[in-house]
């Protein structure tokens, strides 16, 4: 079975520091990934994927992610945190062998000023 | 343009009662997915469809059913309600390639008392 982990519930960081919210998985085969963002009272938002290719990938409004296959992991990164990112983050999974997109338990990301 | 689209928003029923949960796209996705957020546990997959007439199990399926007898939409149906069904259920929909990432619609909030 497929699973997805982010370890943190919550990550606090001061605006502009850089901010990193950790996401690992477990999948059958090649893995795309995928980070979303949900702001409160709202649906999810897709921020960021990871296909193939180059290990750093970047998505909407300043983020990027870094894939490592040897740690399963794909952790999100931001250079400068805004307190307008401040939001709940899922990190999510879908395998070459299967249907399905499981998702993380999130990440409360708490940017302040 | 709609994306997708949940009814209803909200909604209060009674233990025992019965409900369905409309969820409809207009982006001609293949795959649609119902999911269920409570506190603490993330987003978990309770049925999915990879194309019209067809539905498959998620993780936590029980006490719900689905249908999908047309494409662009998908119904979760709960017959007897139970207070652990409370939660808010989002709907999502995407294309059939692995990489492509999901739409979600803005949720239902569901309370059973």
């Amino acid at each position: 079975a497929q699973s997805v982990a982010q370890p943190e519930d919550q990550v606090n960081v001061a605006e502009g520091n850089p901010l990193t919210v950790k996401c690992t998985y477990s999948v059958s085969g090649n893995p795309y990934l995928f980070w979303y963002v949900q702001y409160p009272n709202r649906g999810l938002q897709f921020l960021l994927k990871y296909i193939t290719g180059d290990n750093l990938v970047k998505g909407s409004y300043g983020f990027e992610a870094e894939f490592n296959k040897s740690q399963t992991s794909f952790h999100l990164k931001k250079p400068s945190a805004l307190v307008s990112d401040s939001a709940l983050y899922f990190c999510a999974v879908r395998g070459d062998a299967g249907n399905m997109l499981t998702f993380g338990g999130g990440t409360r990301l708490m940017v302040k000023p | 343009n709609a994306g997708v689209t949940q009814t209803p928003k909200f909604r209060v029923l009674k233990t025992g009662q019965s409900m369905t949960l409309l969820c409809a796209q207009d982006m001609n996705h293949e795959y649609m997915y119902w999911y269920r957020q409570d506190p603490g546990m993330g987003l978990r997959l309770i049925h999915y469809s990879v194309g019209e007439g067809t539905t498959a199990k998620g993780e936590v399926p029980d006490g719900y059913n689905v249908s999908r007898l047309k494409k662009q939409n998908f119904l979760l149906g709960l017959e007897s309600a139970a207070p652990s069904q409370t939660s808010v259920y989002f709907c999502a929909s995407s294309y059939r390639a692995k990489n492509t990432e999901a739409f979600f619609g803005q949720g239902t909030r569901l309370t059973v008392v």
